[in-house]
């Protein structure tokens, strides 16, 4: 069965980054796009950007351009989301979401909360 | 970028009750590319609606999707207590995939 599975929470200060990883398993890693969005706590869904796990094309929105980078390891079918310059605001759950084809997002990780408090 | 707005922005109905949800986008949007959501507290999102009207795997048929260009619906035709979440509507037609505020369905 499909599964992505995110790292745990992480606390940190205003300026530093956070790495954040979903490792993919139960289906061809390089055949659909993985996604990155966040929910701050209480707030809606505000999507960052998208990887292609096959040649590691990126796209950004484009309030996070130049602050967030996505990556992805296809020996260990794992890609990660990078955000740099944190602020207070970048509080929120991070989720990976797989794009299935014309279908939407059909499977999400757990989710990840950022904190980021001096 | 295509802006969705959804009303009303807390619905409040009975188990039983028929739920109607709205999904409006500030440009046209391709009816393969809008998906529903439902979100309960502490769980990521899960798809309910693809393709406007189709439904995902597993979604039970008292959901359903309609709509097309600029306004689109959810019904969920009889209320179950499971149902009493929150749901957005998104766009993947073009970059920002966009999605829109909510709607809060609360039991009455």
């Amino acid at each position: 069965q499909v599964q992505l599975v995110q790292s745990g929470a992480e606390v940190k200060k205003p300026g530093a980054s956070v790495k954040v990883s979903c490792k993919a398993s139960g289906y061809t890693f390089t055949s659909y796009y993985m996604h990155w969005v966040r929910q701050a706590p209480g707030q809606g869904l505000e999507w960052l950007g998208v990887i292609y796990p096959s040649d590691g094309a990126t796209s950004y929105a484009q309030q996070f351009q130049g602050r967030v980078t996505m990556t992805r390891d296809t020996s260990t079918s794992t890609v990660y989301m990078e955000l740099s310059s944190l602020r207070s605001e970048d509080t929120a759950v991070f989720y990976c979401a797989r794009r299935g084809g014309n279908s939407g997002f059909d499977y999400w990780g757990q989710g990840t909360l950022v904190t980021v408090s001096s | 970028e295509i802006v969705l707005t959804q009303s009303p922005g807390t619905l409040s109905l009975s188990p039983g009750e028929r739920a109607t949800l709205s999904c409006r986008a500030s440009q046209s949007v391709s009816s393969r590319y809008l998906a529903w959501y439902q979100q309960k507290p502490g769980q990521a999102p899960r798809l309910l609606i693809y393709g406007a009207s189709s439904r995902a795997t597993g979604i039970p048929d008292r959901f359903s999707g309609s709509g097309s260009g600029t306004d689109f619906t959810l019904t969920i035709s009889r209320l179950e207590p499971e149902d009493f979440a929150v749901y957005y509507c998104q766009q993947y037609s073009s970059s920002p995939f966009t999605f829109g505020q909510g709607t809060r369905l609360e039991i009455k």
